[in-house]
């Protein structure tokens, strides 16, 4: 089986723009989180999306949305870049949205707001 | 506020030495208990996990952890490291039962295993 993929890898914007972070869970996965990782903060939860729904949100501004799609797959919005969002963006998918069920990771996109 | 911490952020070992890391959590009531591992170059892992029954678990390439409520505690053992354990180890929580996939993670805990 194909693992989380995330694209793109890497990201650069300039502040003030926005950026579109995709997220290709695992197949048969209906379950996708997304996590910000910092130095400072560690991974924090931003979102989690089953079946197409919103399920849970994190305690981030409402610059940060997301969205999935029917076949599963995530996206990820951050309107009005800032430096502070420069970090790296974690996507995982799980088989289902009970709170024990472990999830699978991607390998993430640096983004880098200058 | 929720929060989960980690005792030791970066932690240098020789092989076949011990290792046990620390996981504290703050969070009175059911919880599901995660260790996920992050080795260089790779996308995190769960190492293992407990949400009810033996409260010592087991998991991959040897590791085991223990939950003790009392000490709201979940720490991470393995009686003898390799080379190949060097990573970055994360302890996470969900609190609650159900459908909470809300997890908290603790900011890791570097080890270095030196052959």
């Amino acid at each position: 089986k194909a693992g989380v993929t995330q694209t793109p890898r890497y990201l650069i914007k300039t502040r003030g723009q926005q950026v579109t972070l995709s997220c290709s869970p695992i197949s048969g996965h209906r379950s996708v989180s997304w996590y910000q990782q910092t130095p400072g903060q560690g991974l924090q939860f931003l979102f989690e999306y089953f079946s197409e729904t919103q399920r849970n949100k994190g305690n981030f501004p409402g610059r940060f949305s997301g969205r999935q799609f029917s076949n599963s797959r995530s996206e990820m919005n951050v309107s009005t870049l800032e430096l502070g969002d420069s970090a790296l963006y974690l996507c995982a998918s799980s088989s289902s949205d009970r709170g024990n069920s472990p999830l699978h990771f991607g390998n993430g996109t640096r983004l880098t707001v200058t | 506020a929720q929060s989960v911490s980690q005792h030791n952020h970066h932690v240098i070992l020789s092989e076949a030495a011990s290792l046990e890391l620390g996981c504290n959590y703050s969070y009175g009531g059911t919880v599901n208990l995660f260790w996920y591992v992050q080795y260089p170059g790779q996308h995190l892992q769960l190492l293992l996990k407990y949400f009810s029954g033996d409260p010592l678990v087991k998991g991959i390439k040897g590791f085991e952890a223990e939950f003790i409520k009392s000490k709201f505690s979940f720490n991470l053992r393995k009686p003898s490291v390799q080379w190949s354990d060097t990573a970055e180890y994360f302890c996470a929580v969900t609190p609650g039962a159900g459908n909470n996939r809300k997890l908290i993670w603790g900011l890791g805990t570097s080890l270095a295993v030196n052959p």
